[in-house]
Formats: C-alpha cells, sequence, structure tokens
C-alpha cells in the first residue's frame, strides 16, 4: 500500500544552522506534498506545500524540493531560530478527491539557543 | 468561534462505555476528517466526508462511527473500545476534499481504561 517514509525521527540544530529532513513515498501517482509542523500541545498547521509540476518552492526560511524520479522530497529550514522547534510531519498524495493524505512518521527538530 | 473546535478536549473512557466526539468549522468548509495521533505514529486518516457524505473509510474498526449532519458538524461515536484506542483524536476541515490546506482543531485525548 502507499507509504511515507520520514528520517531523521529527531534533528538538533544550533540556533542559525540549517535543517534537512527528508521523506520518501512508494507510490508514484502522487502529486502533491504538503509538510505540518506541530508545536508541543497544538494542532498541526501547514507550513508549505508544493506540487508535482514543481521541483521545488520556496517561503522566506523555509523551501522544499522534490525529486519525482528518485520519489523523495525535502524541507529545507535555513537560519533556524528557537520557535522552529516542533514536529514536522510530511505527507504525499495522489490526486484523489478525498483530501487522503499517507503521512510520514514526524521528526522532532529542536533548535538550541 | 473561529476556526475548527474539538469537544470534549479530554475524555476518559471504559471499554463497555459509548461516548461521541464533536468537531465543528467557522470555515465555511465543504470537507471534514477524523485523524488518530498516537505516539511514535504517523497520523492516521480514519474518515472523509464531503458535503456530509463519507467518501473515505480508512479500514477503520467499526466500534468508530461517524456522523455529518451538515457541513459545518462531525462526529464520532465510541463504543466498546480497546486500550490501544487511546490516542489524540485530530479533526479537521478543508475548502474541498482534495488537494487543499486542511485546517486541524486542537484534538480530543482519549484514553481507554
Amino acid at each position: 500500500g502507499e507509504n511515507v517514509e520520514q528520517h531523521p525521527s529527531t534533528l538538533s540544530v544550533q540556533e542559525g544552522d540549517s535543517a534537512v529532513i527528508k521523506c520518501t513515498y512508494s507510490d508514484s501517482a502522487s502529486n502533491y506534498f504538503p509538510w505540518y509542523k506541530q508545536e508541543l500541545g497544538k494542532r498541526p498547521q501547514l507550513i508549505i506545500d508544493i506540487r508535482s509540476n514543481v521541483g521545488e518552492k520556496k517561503d522566506q526560511r523555509i523551501a522544499v524540493t522534490l525529486n519525482k524520479t528518485a520519489k523523495h522530497f525535502s524541507l529545507h529550514i535555513t537560519e533556524t531560530q528557537p520557535e522552529d522547534s516542533a514536529v514536522y510531519f510530511c505527507a504525499a498524495s495522489w490526486g484523489s478527491n478525498t483530501g487522503k493524505l499517507i503521512f510520514g512518521q514526524g521528526t522532532t527538530l529542536q533548535v538550541k539557543p | 468561534e473561529t476556526g475548527v473546535t474539538q469537544t470534549p478536549r479530554h475524555l476518559v473512557m471504559g471499554m463497555t462505555n459509548k461516548k461521541s466526539l464533536k468537531c465543528e468549522q467557522h470555515l465555511g468548509h465543504n470537507a471534514m476528517y477524523w485523524y488518530k495521533q498516537s505516539a511514535k505514529k504517523p497520523l492516521e486518516l480514519m474518515f472523509v466526508y464531503s458535503l456530509e457524505e463519507r467518501v473515505e473509510n480508512n479500514s477503520v474498526p467499526s466500534r468508530f462511527s461517524p456522523e455529518c449532519p451538515n457541513s459545518s458538524h462531525l462526529f464520532l461515536h465510541l463504543h466498546t473500545l480497546q486500550p490501544e484506542d487511546s490516542a489524540l483524536y485530530l479533526c479537521a476541515s478543508s475548502q474541498e476534499a482534495g488537494q487543499y490546506e486542511q485546517y486541524f482543531g486542537p484534538g480530543t485525548r482519549l484514553t481507554v481504561t
């Protein structure tokens, strides 16, 4: 069945450094890849998404890259700040009209001041 | 109230009890979702409703019974649950059932004793 693998499960960086989280997906028909951020005790919130007709998308300090051939996509956070500390989830969808997302296991990012 | 709300926020129930979780969205969205979030596991989609019609049932046991009386309200009826059903149950909504941003509620922390 559909599967999304996410690595690493935990990531610790110094404030100001960059952080990279990687996901691979199994279904080659997947064409929509959102990233959600969940701060401790709070609800998940969309931070960026990318569709399969685009290779890269940026929004200020965050960017997502997509390699359809290798079936993987990555989240890049530059100039990390303590408020970036959270759990990040990648997800994949394959164009269904049901909104079904398959989520990765999550990455706990800790940014040390 | 704005966004997506859920009640109760915490629930403890015995395996023979019957209880219901409630979700309400104030965003004018047409699609609503139930997710299960367990420790160290990915977010698991349970059900999707589009305009009060169930469009996705992700192989969820029958002890979980969803109800969507209108596009703003979603319920999850629980009966004869198992301890392994203890988790955070998140509701979400999106503009339509498809590849749209999903807005999550705060969740109901369920403990089955």
